[in-house]
């Protein structure tokens, strides 16, 4: 079945820096999905992208899918310590109402 | 008003029970959802239902049944518990089908079995 590894899988950095994060596929999807989950919570929405090469943006968040349509970039602009969590890449086919996620990347901020 | 909620929020039980965690959504959503994501945060999705019909089953081992009594509520019964079905539950909903509609996530039952 289909695979999405994100990487790093764990970043530590300090509050203000930038951070970036990608994930690929092993074969390609019509959506891309960037998703963040907080401890005790159930993941939540961050960004939605439909069309290959697509930039989006929300906030402080910026993420683009990628041409080859197998992966997709997710960007953090000067952190703050709300934004430590999980996040997860999430890929979805048209057709089809399976979300395959990938193995998410840890985010710690140190003060 | 919390627009998808799970009961309960944590359950610990014996080897070999039976169980069941609930999911209601306030959304009024068509579609709902079963995932189980694993000591190792990877999250994978189980079954889902639109408008009370099954849609989605993975390769789930058939001790878990999913019941949608009514299209606000997907129930999860689990027979004979293992050990390896200790994980976190994340029950989810959305729209519809349509791939731009996005999933909404409950907060999770995180079930520890002895």
């Amino acid at each position: 079945g289909q695979q999405l590894n994100q990487s790093p899988q764990s970043m530590f950095i300090q509050e203000g820096e930038d951070v970036s994060m990608n994930c690929t596929s092993s074969s390609i999807f019509n959506t891309w999905l960037w998703y963040k989950q907080e401890p005790g919570e159930g993941p939540v929405l961050l960004i939605a992208l439909y069309k290959a090469g697509e930039l989006t943006s929300n906030g402080r968040l910026t993420a683009q899918f990628g041409i080859t349509r197998k992966d997709s970039f997710l960007n953090i602009s000067a952190s703050i310590p709300s934004d430590v969590g999980i996040y997860f890449c999430a890929g979805r086919n048209f057709g089809n109402e399976k979300l395959t996620f990938g193995t998410g990347t840890r985010l710690t901020i140190i003060p | 008003d919390t627009a998808v909620s799970q009961t309960p929020k944590y359950l610990v039980t014996q080897m070999g029970n039976d169980k069941s965690i609930k999911c209601e959504q306030n959304l009024g959503h068509d579609t709902m959802y079963w995932y189980k994501q694993d000591s190792k945060k990877f999250l994978k999705i189980m079954f889902s239902y639109n408008n009370k019909e099954l849609i989605i089953n993975e390769t789930v081992p058939n001790r878990f049944s999913p019941k949608s009594p009514d299209k606000a509520h997907l129930n999860l019964h689990i027979n004979s518990l293992e050990l390896g079905d200790s994980a976190v539950y994340f029950c989810a909903s959305s729209p519809g089908l349509a791939a731009t509609d996005t999933q909404y996530f409950g907060p999770g039952t995180r079930l520890t079995v002895l």
